[in-house]
This record gives C-alpha cells, sequence and structure tokens, in this order.
C-alpha cells in the first residue's frame, strides 16, 4: 500500500531561518501530494498541492515540488516566522481510495 | 465562514462502553471522511460517505460503523470500546466524492476520546 515518509521532530528554528521538511513516498500509480498544517488546538488546513510531476506548490511563502525521480515533495521556506509554529503533515493520495495517506506529522518550533 | 463542526470536543468512556461522534459538515458538502490520529501518529483513513452511501472504507474496526444522514451530518458509533481507541478523531468534509485527489478536504477540529 502507499506510505509517506516524513522527517521526524520536533524542529527548532530561529525567526528567518530556512526551512527544509523531508518528505518521501512510495505508491502505485501516480498519486497527488499535499501538505497539511495543523496549529495549537485545530484541524488539519490544507497548506499545498501538486497534482504531476515537477509541479511546484506554494502558499504562505512555504514551497514544494513534486519529484517523481525521486518520491518526493520536500516543504520548503526562505524565511521562517513565529506563527509558522505547527506540526506539518505530509499526505498522498490513496491509490484510489477515497482517503489520504498521511506522514507521522512534524512539530515545528520557531523562536522568537 | 462555516467550517466543519464536529461534537463532542472531548469525550471520556469507560471500557466495553459505546461512543458516538458527530459531524456537521461544511453546507453544500455531500462527501464526509472520518480519519483517526493516536498520540504520535499520523492521521488514518476510516470511512467515507458520499450522498449518504457509503463510499470507501478504510482501516475502521468492526466495533465501530458509522452513517450520513439526509441533512447530510454524519456520526461514527464506537462500541466495546478499548483502550486502544483512546484517539482524536478528525472529520473532513469536501464537495464531491474523491475529491482528495485535489486535496480539497476541510477538516474539523477534532473528537478526542479517552478510553479508560
Amino acid at each position: 500500500g502507499n506510505s509517506v515518509t516524513q522527517m521526524e521532530g520536533p524542529v527548532t528554528l530561529s525567526e528567518e531561518a530556512f526551512l527544509t521538511i523531508n518528505c518521501t513516498y512510495t505508491a502505485t500509480g501516480y498519486p497527488s501530494l499535499f501538505w497539511y498544517v495543523q496549529y495549537p488546538g485545530e484541524g488539519l488546513q490544507l497548506l499545498l498541492k501538486a497534482t504531476k510531476a515537477d509541479d511546484k506548490g506554494s502558499n504562505k511563502g512555504f514551497e514544494a515540488t513534486y519529484r517523481k525521480e525521486t518520491t518526493s515533495f520536500h516543504l520548503e521556506k526562505g524565511s521562517v516566522q513565529v506563527s509558522d509554529s505547527a506540526v506539518y503533515f505530509c499526505a498522498i493520495t490513496g491509490g484510489g481510495a477515497d482517503g489520504l495517506t498521511f506522514g507521522k506529522g512534524t512539530h515545528l518550533i520557531i523562536q522568537p | 465562514a462555516a467550517g466543519v463542526i464536529q461534537s463532542p470536543r472531548h469525550l471520556i468512556k469507560e471500557k466495553r462502553e459505546t461512543a458516538t461522534l458527530k459531524c456537521y459538515p461544511i453546507p453544500r458538502h455531500d462527501t464526509v471522511y472520518w480519519y483517526q490520529q493516536g498520540p504520535g501518529q499520523d492521521p488514518q483513513f476510516l470511512i467515507s460517505f458520499y450522498e449518504k452511501m457509503q463510499s470507501d472504507k478504510g482501516s475502521i474496526p468492526d466495533r465501530f460503523s458509522a452513517q450520513q444522514f439526509s441533512d447530510y451530518h454524519s456520526e461514527l458509533n464506537m462500541s466495546s470500546l478499548e483502550l486502544g481507541d483512546s484517539a482524536l478523531y478528525f472529520c473532513a468534509s469536501s464537495m464531491g466524492r474523491r475529491t482528495a485527489n485535489t486535496g480539497e478536504l476541510f477538516f474539523g477540529e477534532g473528537s478526542r476520546l479517552t478510553v479508560l
């Protein structure tokens, strides 16, 4: 079945630092790829997505590129803010099923 | 803007008891998804409904059942609760089924079930 592996946290950075959160996947077929963010006490929110190879998803300064050759979808941001502190989940479509397959989440902590 | 509403937000039950979680999707959304997130775990897809019919089934235990009603709200019924059922249960909604392919799932804030 499909699976997602993302770097374990917590990841602690200083404000304005460069962020990379790695995500790799295994899947049958051609999945769509997503990053979801979960702020404290809230539900999951779609951050960005990519539906085909070499697509770049971007939102709120975050970017991720669909790399089919390396089965990766790493999340990057050039300059993080304290308000970016949250848990980030990489996810892929479930190989024909309605549901999404999520990674275990990476807790990001940004210090002023 | 209206979001996905889940109730209750917190629930404490004893082993072998039953529990019911409710989900009210965003207005005009016809598809509902249920996910279970254990402590420190990723969300696991349980089941989904489209137009009041079961659409897809994931890792939902036989002790659990769910349905979607005529007003599109959904209920997740859990019986013979076990300690391992303690988790955060998320509901998500979308307009049209298989929109998981576009990522357009809107999640509620979750219902936290604790089984003692």
